[in-house]
């Protein structure tokens, strides 16, 4: 059974450009988190996909949105870059919603973003 | 804000040698998780505790829940350098999981 797959595994990019960073869940599963993670902040949660849907949010500004696709696949995305948005983006699958902390979370290896 | 501390944020110890990981909360969570993650690599998940005051015991490893449900602890016997990695806490409750601020565990020959 594939695991979850997060592309691209790096990329560098400049103040102010945007990135959109790709995972695809394990199949089967219909949930999707996103997470940041930094050595200062820990994991923080960005957002969770159910069946297309954006089921819960957390504290971050507009610049960072996401979407999923009908076959659970699902894209984020940052615009204008800022220095602090480098970090570990992690994704992260389950069969039902994560918020409910019974399930499972299967993670991604993760996109290591670096803004210059 | 629901904020999980966990303690201690780093802990270097010998193969052999016993640990405890603590995670604390001022929230009650319906479930606790525990994660490790190793470098270059995500989080894989450990155990799962539901009921207040549970322990479950995975091989060396033993998790407990809070009565109150809003801690949890891990103890690690004789570690072992493959227990190496950063221990990852989380919240559920009914909507959100929250994170752990991770404990870093270091174990060296």
């Amino acid at each position: 059974k594939a695991g979850v797959t997060q592309t691209p595994r790096y990329l560098i990019k400049t103040r102010g450009q945007q990135v959109t960073l790709s995972c695809s869940p394990i199949s089967g599963h219909r949930s999707v988190s996103w997470y940041q993670q930094t050595p200062g902040q820990g994991l923080q949660f960005l957002f969770e996909y159910f069946s297309e849907t954006q089921r819960n949010k957390g504290n971050f500004p507009g610049r960072f949105s996401g979407r999923q696709f009908s076959n659970s696949r699902s894209e984020m995305n940052v615009s204008t870059l800022e220095l602090g948005d480098s970090a570990l983006y992690l994704c992260a699958s389950s069969m039902g919603l994560a918020g409910v902390g019974t399930g499972e979370l299967f993670f991604g290896e993760g996109s290591r973003l670096t803004v210059l | 804000t629901q904020l999980l501390e966990q303690s201690p944020q780093f802990l270097s110890i010998q193969e052999g040698e016993n640990l405890t990981v603590y995670c604390n909360s001022s929230s009650v969570f319906s479930s606790l998780q525990w994660y490790r993650q190793e470098p270059g690599e995500g989080p894989v998940l450990l155990v799962t505790v539901v009921t207040g005051g549970e322990v479950k015991k995975l091989k060396r490893l033993t998790f407990q829940f809070g009565d109150a449900r809003k801690d949890s602890s891990l103890h690690i016997t004789a570690a072992q350098p493959g227990d190496t990695g950063l221990y990852l806490c989380a919240g559920g409750t009914a909507s959100k999981l929250t994170f752990g601020t991770g404990t870093r565990l270091q174990v060296t020959l």
